[in-house]
Order: structure tokens, then C-alpha cells, then sequence
């Protein structure tokens, strides 16, 4: 079956460094490969997506590599925030199909 | 431009009640997906409305169902709740493009007890 899989773990981080998430899938090839965040008690929000065919994306203070040899992205966040504190939700989606979400990484900025 | 709304935030029900939430999708989007999401855990996929048709549903029961009106809002109704229902139920409109970014709403946090 179909798996996403993101560090369970809490990721500490000191403010201003760069922090960096993984996402793992298997039996799975999405066309597309999306990142969220989701702050406790709300609702996810879209940050960026990345194509099959594409190696890197980057916005702003975010970049996301996408492996589609590997099976894996990573989501890099440089010049980490405290505002950045939230848990990041990778997501697959293949064709006209549904959008599959991973359990998320909580990523916590220290001051 | 008006993003998505979810009502009620919170409620409380108990088991083997009927429960009915709703949504109003982002203007311009005539796609809506609904998600379970359990603490600590990431939304599952419940199913999907594209211009009033399900075109789409995750591993969950018949007792989930759910509506799309033409103006695109949408409803998800669970019956004979179960302890297990409890969760943050998720409303995500998109414009139906093939890369499916989706933007969701602030949820409905559901508690059976």
C-alpha cells in the first residue's frame, strides 16, 4: 500500500540555521509533490509544490528537492524563525487523484 | 476573494448521534475534499466533490456521505457516531487543476463521547 513517511520526531533547531525536513514515500509515483504547515488547532496551508520532473524549487527562505529515484523530498527552511514553529505536512498527488498527506514533522525554532 | 469557512468550529456529540458539518469553498473553486485528521496524525482522505459528483472516496464507511450545491459549498453528514469519529474534520477547495493545491479551512473539531 501507499506510504508517506516524515520524521515522527520533533525537530529542534537554533534560530538562523537552516532547517531541514525529510519526506520518504513507497509504492507510490505522484506527479506532484506538495509541502503545508499547519500551526495546532488550524487548518493546513499550502507553501509550495513541487513537479515529478523538477529537481529543486525554491520561495523565499524555502527550497524543496524532490527524488523521484529515492523517493524523497526534502524541505529546507534557511534562516530559521521562531514564526517558523508549526509542523510541516508533505503531501502526494498523482494525475486527477486525491491528495495524500504524511503524518508531518513539528519543527520547533529556539530563540 | 473569500477563502474557506467551516461551521461549526466545535461541537460536541455522543455516540450514535447524526452529525452535519459544513463548508463554503474559496471563490472560484468548484473542487471541495474533505479530511479526517486525529491528534498527532495527518488528514486522511475522506472523499472528494467535483461539480456536485463524488469523484473520489477514501476508506471510510458508507456512514460518512456528503453533498456539493451548485454554488459549491458542500457538507459532509456522519452517521451513528462512533468514539473513534472524534477528530478535526477538514474542508479543502481547489480549483480541480491537475495539480491539486489545496486550501483548506480552519476545521471542525468533533468530539463523540
Amino acid at each position: 500500500s501507499q506510504k508517506i513517511e516524515q520524521n515522527s520526531e520533533a525537530l529542534n533547531i537554533q534560530e538562523g540555521k537552516t532547517a531541514t525536513l525529510t519526506c520518504n514515500y513507497t509504492n507510490y509515483s505522484p506527479a506532484y509533490l506538495q509541502w503545508y504547515r499547519q500551526d495546532p488547532g488550524r487548518g493546513p496551508v499550502f507553501l509550495l509544490l513541487i513537479r515529478e520532473n523538477e529537481k529543486e524549487k525554491r520561495k523565499e527562505r524555502l527550497k524543496v528537492t524532490f527524488d523521484t529515484t529515492l523517493k524523497q523530498s526534502l524541505f529546507h527552511i534557511t534562516a530559521s524563525q521562531p514564526a517558523d514553529s508549526a509542523t510541516y505536512l508533505c503531501a502526494l498527488k498523482g494525475g486527477y487523484q486525491k491528495v495524500t498527506f504524511g503524518t508531518g514533522t513539528k519543527l520547533q525554532v529556539i530563540p | 476573494e473569500t477563502g474557506v469557512t467551516q461551521s461549526p468550529t466545535h461541537l460536541i456529540k455522543t455516540r450514535g448521534q447524526q452529525v452535519t458539518l459544513r463548508c463554503s469553498s474559496q471563490s472560484g473553486h468548484n473542487t471541495v475534499s474533505w479530511y479526517q485528521q486525529a491528534l498527532g496524525q495527518g488528514p486522511q482522505f475522506i472523499f472528494q466533490y467535483y461539480r456536485e459528483e463524488e469523484n473520489g472516496r477514501g476508506n471510510f464507511p458508507p456512514r460518512f456521505s456528503g453533498l456539493q450545491f451548485p454554488n459549491y459549498s458542500s457538507e459532509l453528514n456522519v452517521n451513528a457516531l462512533e468514539l473513534d469519529d472524534s477528530a478535526l474534520y477538514l474542508c479543502a477547495s481547489s480549483s480541480g487543476g491537475i495539480s491539486g493545491e489545496l486550501f483548506f479551512g480552519e476545521g471542525s473539531r468533533l468530539t463523540v463521547l
